[in-house]
């Protein structure tokens, strides 16, 4: 039973234009939301995150949004950089316990 | 502040054989978490430890996967006999858990990619 989807297994953007990755979730009782950055042969590391009780979240060239209503988020990149090349994962946890359950993934390929 | 670390880095085995990850979380961090990748897919958590105790272990396949902490700080996790379907990246985390509306998510250790022929 995945509770959290990423339904773009990749995506590939210019340099300098903006990356959106989506995320969509079953289930409306997670309080958190997270993203994570993973590069080949490292664990992942953790981007940013959002709470349940927000529907947006900046840090730098990073924002998450939140619509809880759609059970939607996206995670949006500006400007896109080559470092930004990697797998992104989306996870969601509860507030009781903090185990996260994540997508399979969105692999961004930054071009020059 | 030192990382998650984690050992070996890569492992071939045979199958049926056995196989053991070691994992030195950041000090200080209670809960720890052992995750599975398979290729193509997110982590999927194993188990979940509280300090020296199991939180939850209801993902992991107890016929022949194990886990301990030894004295709330290292763990390792083990697979006897391991199956074709176990190959996959292993990943140790680390958290300090969360406070209110607040959550500081994990630190992921590298991970132990195991490979079964």
């Amino acid at each position: 039973d995945q509770q959290v989807k990423q339904n773009s297994p990749s995506l590939s953007v210019q340099e300098g234009r903006i990356s959106i990755l989506n995320c969509d979730y079953t289930n409306s009782m997670f309080d958190y939301f997270l993203w994570y950055k993973k590069y080949p042969a490292e664990g992942p590391t953790f981007l940013i995150s959002i709470s349940s009780i927000k529907d947006k979240n900046e840090d730098g060239r990073f924002t998450v949004f939140l619509n809880k209503s759609a059970k939607h988020l996206s995670l949006h990149i500006v400007p896109s950089q080559p470092g930004d090349s990697a797998v992104y994962f989306c996870a969601a946890s509860f507030i009781n316990d903090y185990k996260l359950s994540f997508g399979a993934g969105t692999t961004v390929t930054v071009r020059a | 502040e030192a990382g998650v670390a984690q050992s070996p880095r890569y492992k071939i085995i045979e199958k049926r054989q056995s196989v053991a990850f070691w994992c030195n979380p950041i000090s200080g961090h209670a809960t720890l978490y052992w995750y599975q990748q398979i290729l193509g897919q997110g982590p999927k958590l194993l188990i979940q430890f509280q300090n020296n105790g199991v939180v939850d272990d209801s993902q992991l396949p107890k016929d022949r996967f194990s886990a301990e902490r030894l004295k709330g700080v290292d763990s390792t996790l083990k697979i006897q006999p391991a199956k074709l379907e176990d190959s996959a990246v292993y990943l140790c985390a680390s958290s300090l858990g969360g406070t209110g509306e607040f959550f500081y998510g994990y630190t992921f250790g590298s991970g132990t990619r195991l490979t079964v022929v």
